[in-house]
């Protein structure tokens, strides 16, 4: 099983829709939980990040944690074309190294 | 752009051949972080250095060794290339004690 699971998708929805991209996890000692977003032929930027449970918002952005059933979840509100992408979640415990997911490739429809 | 330099953008080359793949990390960044992308598998941990030492390992092949340079700047060596090494490479750099990296635009590998 890995540490961290991400439906691959592709999603595509209408401009202005509200995006809803998740991820489960099996290791309870993951503290730090962070969203990454690819645009085609670049490198991982970092979107949003949180610590423990609860929820961030940051503009458009909303991250959400439950550790208790080991979910994260990031929602996009009134998506833009320039949403398209594929967003990464990641996760990390105390140690050095980061677990990513598969990511989720996302299109929004003008 | 990110501050994260990596080159070359792109390689091809047969199976069997060596090639290095290098990085600088951001200005003040200590930690080089390498990644394997491929599309079934996402992103895979290599290796990771801090300011010259090994520090963490994680899915390297035996085939594949990297270093950290005085200046920062790292390298990724692959060598023995099979067809299943064809991925996307990454470098990401980040400051001690830091929650996010940097990433690189990544170096596209093609095994021919």
């Amino acid at each position: 099983q890995k540490e961290v699971e991400q439906d691959p998708g592709p999603l595509s929805v209408p401009e202005g829709a509200i995006v809803s991209l998740n991820c489960t996890y099996s290791n309870s000692a993951f503290q730090y939980f962070m969203w990454y977003r690819q645009y085609s032929r670049k490198g991982p930027e970092l979107l949003m990040y949180t610590y423990s449970s609860g929820n961030k918002e940051d503009g458009r952005f909303t991250a959400q944690v439950d550790k208790s059933s080991k979910y994260i979840s990031l929602f996009i509100r009134d998506s833009q074309p320039s949403d398209s992408a594929t967003y990464l979640c990641a996760m990390k415990h105390t140690g050095n190294q980061f677990y990513f997911g598969t990511g989720t490739s996302l299109t929004v429809i003008p | 752009d990110s501050g994260v330099t990596q080159t070359p953008k792109h390689l091809i080359t047969a199976t069997g051949q060596r090639v290095t793949l290098r990085c600088s990390p951001r200005s003040g960044d200590l930690s080089v972080y390498w990644y394997q992308q491929s599309l079934d598998q996402g992103l895979q941990f290599l290796i990771q250095y801090y300011n010259g030492e090994e520090r963490a390992k994680g899915n390297i092949l035996e085939r594949f060794s990297a270093q950290q340079f005085p200046d920062l700047h790292s390298e990724l060596n692959l060598s023995s290339l099979e067809l299943g090494d064809s991925a996307l490479y990454f470098c990401a750099s980040s400051v001690p004690g830091g929650l996010g990296y940097t990433f690189g635009s990544g170096t596209r590998l093609t095994v021919v």
